[in-house]
């Protein structure tokens, strides 16, 4: 395994609901991306978090925003949640902000939205 | 025009056969490339790196065209547990890692 975990693993929220995403880096990591991927998509970068900063943004609106703690696991936060939001949130660590040799993927979070 | 193209598949092939994926890529400062593997409801997994001289691990080999930003991936006597999407990753900032939108492949036996 990679080491990275996610919870919840599943999640049902109604529209315009508030969720809070969570992902524990693998030991070492100080780096932590999060991705969304929508059924039949690739996976979409959102934002990345180096040592508790906010490094680089995806197209997502300001509805989506994230934190990351000293231990560098982090957290991503959903406002007013659209239908559209549903989808597998990825959470991934690797080593530095470095160019990227690897990237840890957690399992996901399956987010739906009714 | 999306940052990386795949062939969505689906791809179906007799257990045994040979089966190559083609990627494409729009922003030439690229600079790390990588083919990563998804199961059904699971998450991606690195499949391999690649490199402009070329590379190949048992049955798969992986090859990177840099002037004609292109990728491929070649699975020979493909098996059954080669079944799963294949999706094409490039990263030209240490930020994000860009996903094209997988290719799908199911080995029939």
């Amino acid at each position: 395994e990679t080491g990275v975990t996610q919870s919840p693993t599943h999640l049902i929220k109604t529209r315009g609901q508030q969720v809070t995403l969570r992902c524990s880096s693998q030991s070492g990591h100080n780096t932590v991306s999060w991705y969304q991927q929508a059924l039949g998509q690739g996976p979409q970068f959102i934002f990345q978090y180096y040592r508790e900063e906010e490094n680089g943004r995806g197209n997502f609106p300001p509805r989506f925003s994230g934190l990351q703690f000293p231990n560098y696991s982090s957290e991503l936060n959903v406002n007013a949640l659209e239908l559209d939001d549903s989808a597998l949130y990825l959470c991934a660590s690797s080593p530095d902000m470095v160019v990227m040799t690897e990237a840890f993927f957690g399992q996901g979070t399956r987010l739906t939205v009714v | 025009r999306k940052e990386v193209e795949q062939d969505p598949g689906p791809f179906n092939v007799p257990e045994g056969a040979t089966v190559a994926f083609n990627c494409t890529y729009s922003n030439s400062a690229s600079q790390s490339f990588f083919w990563y593997r998804q199961d059904c409801r699971k998450e991606p997994k690195l499949l391999m790196s690649v490199y402009s001289s070329g590379n190949e691990d048992g049955r798969f080999t992986a090859q990177l065209n840099r002037a004609s930003q292109y990728i491929s991936l070649l699975i020979r006597d493909s098996k059954l547990s080669d079944s799963a999407t294949y999706l094409c990753v490039v990263n030209y900032r240490a930020q994000k890692l860009v996903f094209g939108q997988g290719t799908r492949l199911t080995i029939n036996p």
